[in-house]
């Protein structure tokens, strides 16, 4: 069963202190896996679409990059307003667009 | 451009009844999906219409049905409530609904039903 798996499920971190979120994924076949940033009671808010192993990308202070078999959201010097759900989903062969998600990082970045 | 918009924002329903929620899609979208998020869980995809067609579902019984209509905004029904369907429901467009499609989907706020 495809699957997408994200941890850790929560993660508090100070203001400048510097972390990443993983996301493993168990998929016949990738197509496209992305990152979403949520906040409480909105809708996902796009970030990055990575297509193959080696792919990397970045904006402000995060950093997307993935592997065979997980990708990883680098936050470098987090501030206060990067606090948010943070939500990985593949788009899988044979799947049609659909997104599978992950449950998400809730990240709090305090002062 | 108007992103994706959709109501109602919040609403309340007891268990049995009968639910709509509407969506626009973002201006030169053809394709709609929806997803139901409950708390704490990532968006489930219930099911997606391109072209005024059903073109994907997920796991999701037939008493969760949808609408698509000629000007691409589209509607989820939900029958027979259960407690259950207490979720967020997301409404997702795209400018492609074909399987070649890999690009961003573009996210509405959502409609926060509570079935008591």
């Amino acid at each position: 069963e495809d699957q997408v798996t994200q941890s850790p499920e929560a993660l508090r971190l100070q203001e400048g202190e510097s972390s990443s979120l993983n996301c493993s994924y168990t998929v016949s076949g990738l197509r496209g896996l992305f990152w979403y940033r949520q906040d409480p009671g909105k809708g996902p808010e796009f970030l990055f679409t990575l297509y193959s192993a080696g792919e990397e990308k970045e904006k402000e202070r995060l950093k997307a990059t993935l592997t065979k078999k997980e990708s990883f959201l680098h936050i470098t010097a987090p501030k206060p307003e990067d606090s948010a759900t943070y939500l990985c989903a593949a788009v899988i062969t044979g799947g049609g667009n659909k997104l599978t998600f992950g449950t998400g990082t809730q990240l709090k970045v305090e002062l | 451009e108007t992103g994706v918009t959709q109501s109602p924002t919040h609403l309340i329903k007891t268990r049995g009844q009968q639910v709509t929620l509407r969506c626009s899609s973002q201006s030169g979208h053809n394709t709609v999906s929806w997803y139901q998020q409950a708390l704490g869980q990532g968006p489930q995809f219930i099911f997606q219409y391109y072209r005024e067609e059903e073109n994907g579902r997920g796991n999701f019984p037939p008493r969760f049905s949808g609408l698509q209509f000629p000007n691409y905004s589209s509607e989820l029904n939900v029958n027979a409530l259960e407690l259950d369907d207490s979720a967020l429901y997301l409404c997702a467009s795209s400018p492609d609904g074909s399987n070649r499609y890999t690009g961003e989907l573009f996210f509405g706020e959502g409609s926060r039903l509570t079935v008591l």
